[in-house]
């Protein structure tokens, strides 16, 4: 059974560039979530989606940050315009139900903002 | 903000030790989890103990759940090279509907 898959795996780009992350959840999974990873925050959640629709972004940083589920099977996570301070790694987790139950995670994408 | 805090933050442990690690947390929860994160990868859970529990094994693995002190602790027994990695506690507090808040984590390095 294919887990979550994300791409892609590492990006470097200059300060101004639009990023756009992606994400595949395991099929059947009702809950998308996005979180960033660093070393000065940990893991904190961005956003996450219950049946493709946006329930709650209050942890997204800023306007610069969108997320969308235009289906369910497909999200992405873009960053207009990014800066050096958005370098961090974003991770995409699913799961069938949103309490009582583990999220499962992809492997990450390492963002690089010079 | 971090909900969970883990404590040690670092353990260094040679193959065959258990290895110990502790989480403290601070509001009332539906469930606690268990996450390991191996280098350049996504966290994979390990183990998921709710409310009402108060001890759950799972191969090695062995987690407990003190809710009067909001407190869990994750043991490893004989512990492996493969070991190696950061472990996060996770909560899912009972007013936040299935978010989780994860604490910084502990590394853990098992030796040969």
């Amino acid at each position: 059974d294919a887990g979550v898959i994300q791409s892609p795996r590492h990006e470097v780009t200059e300060m101004g560039q639009e990023v756009t992350l992606r994400c595949k959840p395991i099929s059947g999974h009702d809950y998308l979530f996005w979180y960033r990873q660093t070393m000065m925050r940990g893991l904190e959640l961005l956003i996450y989606f219950n049946n493709n629709v946006p329930i709650d972004d209050s942890g997204m940083p800023e306007d610069r940050f969108s997320a969308k589920m235009p289906n369910a099977s497909f999200s992405t996570l873009k960053i207009q315009p990014s800066e050096p301070r958005d370098s961090a790694v974003y991770f995409c987790a699913s799961n069938m139900a949103l309490s009582n139950q583990p999220q499962h995670f992809g492997d990450g994408t390492r963002l690089s903002i010079l | 903000s971090q909900q969970g805090e883990e404590d040690p933050q670092a353990l260094s442990i040679q193959e065959g030790e258990n290895a110990t690690m502790n989480c403290s947390y601070k509001t009332s929860i539906n469930n606690l989890q268990w996450y390991r994160q191996n280098s350049g990868r996504g966290l994979v859970h390990l183990i998921l103990i709710r409310s009402n529990e108060r001890e759950k094994h799972s191969g090695r693995l062995r987690v407990t759940l003190d809710t009067s002190k909001k407190s869990s602790s994750l043991l490893i027994t004989a512990s492996r090279a493969a070991d190696t990695a950061s472990y996060f506690c996770a909560t899912d507090e009972e007013d936040s509907w299935g978010k989780l808040q994860f604490g910084a984590g502990t590394q853990v390095v098992v030796t040969p």
